[in-house]
């Protein structure tokens, strides 16, 4: 039931692009993107929700592909500050809780 | 506006000790999650909370782990006899609605058990 990330590590030159996907074996509601530093909070990046709604930063873009049950989140001419563990979480229609996948780390270097 | 507050941010205790976490969750906010992190790992749900009520409290173990949110108040989260293995980050989140709306985190309480 935990989604599951991909790819689990990525490493970076500034400037350079990304794209972290997020696949589930179960229907999805919503998928949710947050972004953690190391002894921080994960701060939220984007939801988007079944029907095409999103709700996020202008910086961020993401996907949904409810049909196949998985969420890309695109990082774009990458900066320093990028940097971090960003998670998916998964929700269903229940409206509960989230499930949360283990997390792909990106370093972006100079 | 503060954001969600945390306290405290490191808590050591030792084996059969009590550990008492709190959260006060962002004003207007009336939805708390409580999730539990070790090293490397992602978050693992423990508990949804709306003002005085428990909505889904799936992810707590059944036995020494109990939550509150009172109508006045920080949520706090509670752990009875803690063992070596309660030793984790321990974040909680509020939102201003269910689950499909931004969630705010807080800073998270490291807690030890020595």
């Amino acid at each position: 039931q935990q989604p599951v990330q991909s790819p689990q590590a990525v490493i970076l030159r500034e400037g350079e692009d990304a794209v972290i996907n997020c696949s589930s074996s179960k229907a999805l509601y919503s998928v949710h993107w947050y972004r953690q530093k190391h002894g921080e909070a994960p701060v939220f990046l984007m939801i988007l929700l079944k029907g095409g709604e999103q709700k996020g930063h202008e910086k961020i873009s993401a996907s949904f592909n409810e049909k196949k049950q998985q969420s890309s989140l695109y990082l774009t001419a990458s900066q320093l500050s990028y940097s971090g563990t960003y998670f998916c979480g998964t929700g269903g229609g229940n409206n509960r809780k989230l499930i949360w996948g283990l997390g792909t780390s990106l370093a972006v270097n100079p | 506006n503060a954001g969600v507050m945390q306290n405290p941010r490191h808590l050591v205790r030792r084996r059969g000790q009590e550990a008492r976490l709190r959260c006060s969750p962002m004003k207007g906010h009336s939805h708390v999650y409580w999730y539990r992190q070790l090293p490397e790992e992602g978050l693992k749900f423990m508990v949804y909370l709306q003002k005085e009520n428990i909505i889904d409290e799936s992810g707590m173990p059944k036995e020494r782990f109990s939550a509150e949110f009172p109508k006045e108040g920080p949520s706090i989260l509670r752990i009875q006899q803690v063992v070596r293995g309660d030793s984790a980050a321990y974040f909680c989140a509020s939102s201003p609605g269910p689950v499909n709306t931004e969630a705010f985190f807080g800073q998270g309480t490291r807690l030890t058990v020595v």
